[in-house]
């Protein structure tokens, strides 16, 4: 099952208006991440936050976390036409032994944002 | 140019046929993944390797086969066993870290498999 839940599934906006998205998660996580799809295209990583993280900024975006709720929220701010893609968030938990861990994700179904001109 | 690649970005395939897809990176990560995603879905990890020569099952490894016999190489096979093979299939691969688990994964342009 997915790990990861967005809200709302599709978001439609002005440009310059802002933008937010949700993820809700089940199980407790090492970070939470934030990825980008263009249509037919594979995934761009936009921004990671730690778990012993709430916030985090990058350019017009924003990231908060909340353990104890187990969610996060992206704001795009300022949005632009080109902004207009999908969005996922993935969490990862960690796995390996003897103190190493590699990048296994797991996706939520994500947030279609368009964004008019 | 450093990257991960896939081919094709078009794939069309016959009911009872195997097909391999490939991946390739040159970004010298010890990990590597293949996900499966469907119209309007979110990725599903179908499998996964940490190292040459290992390969883990994801979420979805029914039909599917690997190998990582190379560093930079992680071919996906989808074999006939598969029933509903028709999907973006995207792989990507990650750095090794020493903790923290959940690495930044960088994907390649993904193939689109259809079944005739």
């Amino acid at each position: 099952s997915q790990q990861g839940e967005e809200d709302p599934q599709a978001l439609s906006i002005q440009e310059g208006e802002n933008a937010t998205m949700n993820c809700s998660y089940k199980t407790s996580i090492n970070n939470l991440q934030w990825y980008r799809q263009n249509s037919g295209r594979g995934l761009v990583h936009l921004i990671l936050i730690r778990s012993n993280e709430r916030e985090k900024h990058s350019g017009r975006l924003r990231v908060t976390l909340d353990t104890s709720k187990k969610s996060s929220s992206l704001l795009i701010t300022a949005s632009r036409a080109a902004d207009t893609a999908s969005y996922f968030c993935a969490t990862g938990v960690g796995f390996g032994a003897g103190g190493t861990s590699y990048g296994k994700l797991t996706f939520g179904q994500g947030t279609i944002l368009t964004v008019h001109p | 140019d450093g990257g991960i690649t896939q081919s094709p970005k078009y794939l069309f395939r016959k009911e009872g046929q195997n097909v391999t897809l490939s991946c390739e990176q040159n970004l010298n990560h010890d990990a590597m993944y293949w996900y499966r995603q469907d119209p309007g879905q979110g990725l599903r990890l179908i499998y996964y390797s940490q190292i040459v020569n290992d390969f883990q099952k994801g979420d979805i490894a029914e039909g599917y086969s690997v190998s990582r016999e190379k560093k930079e190489s992680f071919p996906l096979t989808v074999t006939s066993a598969q029933k509903n093979p028709t999907a973006f299939y995207l792989c990507a691969s990650s750095p090794r870290r020493l903790a923290g688990g959940g690495d930044t994964q960088y994907f390649g342009p993904g193939t689109r498999l259809t079944v005739l």
